[in-house]
């Protein structure tokens, strides 16, 4: 059983592009959570998305976008990319609001 | 806002037990507590959660104290594998699991 994959594992940007990360969740898992953690600090909510539709979003500005697809899976989106946005971003799943299950992220470099 | 607070670093020798502290002296009565586990280069891991009493599981042991304004997380015999940050999160009962990670406890394990 797969737990949750994510891609690409490492990508550098240049600031002003867009970045579009994946995530797929964990088998049975209907939830899907983002974070984004900088170096040295605890992983900071982006937003969770359940049945399609964004359920809650933490302190990130509109350049953060997400979607779900019918299947569960999930994109990130982030726009105008600025260098503090340098950071490993990380999907979560879970089966409601259940234990989180964390892939090993996506590293995110913008020069 | 994380709400908790955690030492920022604690050691331990092998197989000798470890008590990391978390203090969330403005918990309401229908905060849970979360413990989340980081080791190098994964994404965080469920540890153990709990209400009121305290929990214990394959992983770890949780002690709240009576007032609920502080925790501790117990590994009763810390190996090699157990070096992780480790994350005390508070969770209102009503919003599921959208967790705010503090910078949590950078636990050391000498052979």
């Amino acid at each position: 059983d797969a737990g949750v994959t994510q891609s690409p594992t490492h990508l550098i940007k240049t600031r002003g592009q867009q970045v579009t990360l994946r995530c797929s969740p964990k088998s049975g898992h209907d939830t899907v959570s983002w974070y984004q953690q900088a170096l040295g600090q605890g992983p900071q909510f982006i937003f969770q998305y359940y049945e399609e539709e964004e359920r809650q979003r933490g302190n990130f500005p509109d350049r953060f976008s997400g979607h779900q697809f019918p299947n569960y899976s999930s994109e990130l989106n982030v726009n105008a990319l600025l260098l503090g946005d340098s950071a490993l971003y990380l999907c979560a799943s879970s089966y409601g609001p259940g234990e989180l299950f964390f892939g090993e992220g996506s590293r995110l470099t913008v020069l | 806002d994380a709400k908790t607070t955690q030492p920022n670093s604690m050691e331990s020798n092998e197989e000798e037990p470890v008590h990391l502290p978390c203090n969330h002296s403005t918990i309401s009565g229908t905060d849970y507590i979360h413990w989340y586990r980081q080791l190098p280069s994964q994404g965080p891991e469920y540890v153990i959660h709990g209400l009121t009493s305290n929990v214990n599981n394959r992983m770890a042991s949780l002690a709240i104290a009576e007032d609920r304004k502080s925790s501790t997380l117990i590994l009763h015999r810390a190996t090699l594998r157990d070096a992780a940050v480790y994350y005390c999160i508070r969770t209102p009962s009503n919003t599921g699991n959208q967790f705010y990670f503090g910078t949590g406890t950078s636990l050391t394990v000498i052979p």
